[in-house]
């Protein structure tokens, strides 16, 4: 069990540049999460995928963000025309479904930072 | 919808001391309670979580909790406090059934005195 991954760890970039954070998830699970997390909050949800399908998007996951799970391993999400507001740090998670409780392992996350 | 309250944003213990950290939850249907800490610059680690049957449960580096539902609390206990355990503590429910998403608490930061 190699645990969930994501790269890149940090990422600096300007405002409205692009950026896109990979994430690897433990390799039998199906369902893989994203969350965003600001400074002194907790993880909020943005979505996540069963296998290839993404399943619900948050309210909080506005049109300048996409994310894929093309062949239901490992997942992307895109940031187009970064704004300040965006900077924070970006966690992946995964679970079994149906098993575990549901238990979801997280990564290490991406600290994002627009300047 | 779920919600977590976790109150007070920073304890401070003696090492060697009681850790207490509270968690209240509201939740429309039966929850998944868990305990994640995360320390500086890292993800979140699962501490321990209740699904189904006992209620008190037990967790890694020592730690346990009740889940106490006429109280809708979730809170989270170690006897003694080691200097390791400084750390941000979030509390997170998921409902049970198909959309297993956590939602989480503000946290609370956990310091340890020597």
């Amino acid at each position: 069990d190699t645990g969930v991954s994501q790269n890149p760890r940090h990422k600096i970039t300007k405002r409205g540049q692009n950026v896109t954070f990979r994430c690897d998830p433990i390799s039998e699970h199906n369902r893989l999460y994203w969350y965003r997390q600001t400074l002194g909050q907790g993880p909020e949800f943005l979505t996540y995928f069963q296998n290839e399908a993404q399943l619900e998007k948050s309210r909080l996951l506005s049109d300048r963000f996409s994310a894929e799970r093309p062949k239901g391993s490992f997942s992307t999400l895109e940031i187009q025309r970064t704004e300040q507001g965006d900077s924070a740090m970006y966690l992946c998670a995964s679970s079994l479904f149906g098993q575990d409780g549901e238990t979801q392992y997280f990564g290490p996350g991406t600290r994002l930072l627009v300047l | 919808a779920q919600s977590v309250t976790q109150l007070g944003s920073h304890v401070s213990v003696s090492e060697g001391a009681l850790v207490l950290l509270r968690c209240n939850y509201s939740s429309s249907v039966p929850p998944y309670l868990f305990w994640y800490v995360q320390y500086p610059n890292q993800g979140l680690q699962l501490l321990l979580k209740y699904t189904t049957g006992a209620t008190l449960v037990k967790g890694i580096n020592g730690f346990e909790a009740e889940f106490k539902k006429s109280e809708t609390s979730f809170h989270l206990t170690k006897p003694s406090a080691h200097m390791s355990d400084a750390a941000e503590y979030f509390c997170a429910v998921s409902a049970t059934g198909a959309n297993s998403k956590l939602t989480f608490g503000k946290g609370i930061t956990l310091s340890v005195r020597p």
